[in-house]
């Protein structure tokens, strides 16, 4: 079993729909909680950080983390052609520089 | 957040050879990492460069195949040594947002884009 878990997708959806993203871990030390953003032949971009549960809002995007679950989610709302790229969850334990990685979910949003 | 450069950006390979790939970063930092891409796979960590010491290598990379350097705070290098096809993958290197502590997070630079054939 992976450390952590994305469903690789890909997800289309129309012009103005909500994306919903979700990865899901075993390690139960993971405290820092990341989203990245991959456009095609580009390096990650962080969208989104967040430390232990709850919601963080950002615009049109809403990472939440629930470590009762190990399951933390990324919403887009409104979402847009520009939002089309491959999203990466990623994590952290405490004072702990190693990232882990999901394997990425791929997003169209359709014009 | 840092700017970050690599070259190349992409490169044709053939079997055997050796490719180093450049890092850098303009402005200081302390911890800079080697990641590797392959497709529909989860980014792996190969290395940590840290200035003034040895690279820190993860489970299932070495250095004689991964000779990394780091001469400084802004730059480092990575070599893929004696390449085979199953090095084809995209290397990306990132540094940490600050001295390691619970808040530091990475940001990556736009990686190099390595076929070997």
């Amino acid at each position: 079993q992976k450390e952590v878990e994305q469903d690789p997708g890909p997800l289309s959806v129309p012009e103005g729909a909500i994306v919903s993203l979700n990865c899901t871990y075993s390690n139960s030390a993971f405290q820092y909680f990341m989203w990245y953003r991959q456009y095609s032949r580009k390096g990650p971009e962080l969208l989104m950080y967040t430390y232990s549960s709850g919601n963080k809002e950002d615009g049109r995007f809403t990472a939440q983390v629930d470590k009762s679950s190990k399951y933390i989610s990324l919403f887009i709302r409104d979402s847009q052609p520009s939002d089309s790229a491959t999203y990466l969850c990623a994590m952290s334990e405490a004072n702990d520089y190693k990232l882990s990685f999901g394997a990425g979910t791929t997003v169209t949003v359709r014009a | 957040s840092a700017v970050i450069s690599q070259k190349p950006s992409r490169d044709i390979c053939q079997r055997g050879t050796s490719l180093t790939i450049q890092c850098q970063v303009d402005s200081q930092v302390t911890m800079m990492f080697w990641y590797r891409q392959q497709p529909g796979q989860s980014l792996t960590l190969i290395a940590t460069a840290n200035q003034g010491s040895e690279a820190t290598y993860e489970s299932g990379f070495v250095i004689d195949k991964f000779p990394i350097s780091r001469p400084n705070l802004t730059f480092s290098t990575l070599t893929v040594s004696n390449m085979s096809p199953e090095d084809s993958s995209i290397y990306l290197c990132s540094v940490a947002s600050g001295r390691i502590s619970s808040t530091d997070t990475q940001y990556f630079g736009p990686g190099t884009r390595l076929t070997v054939l």
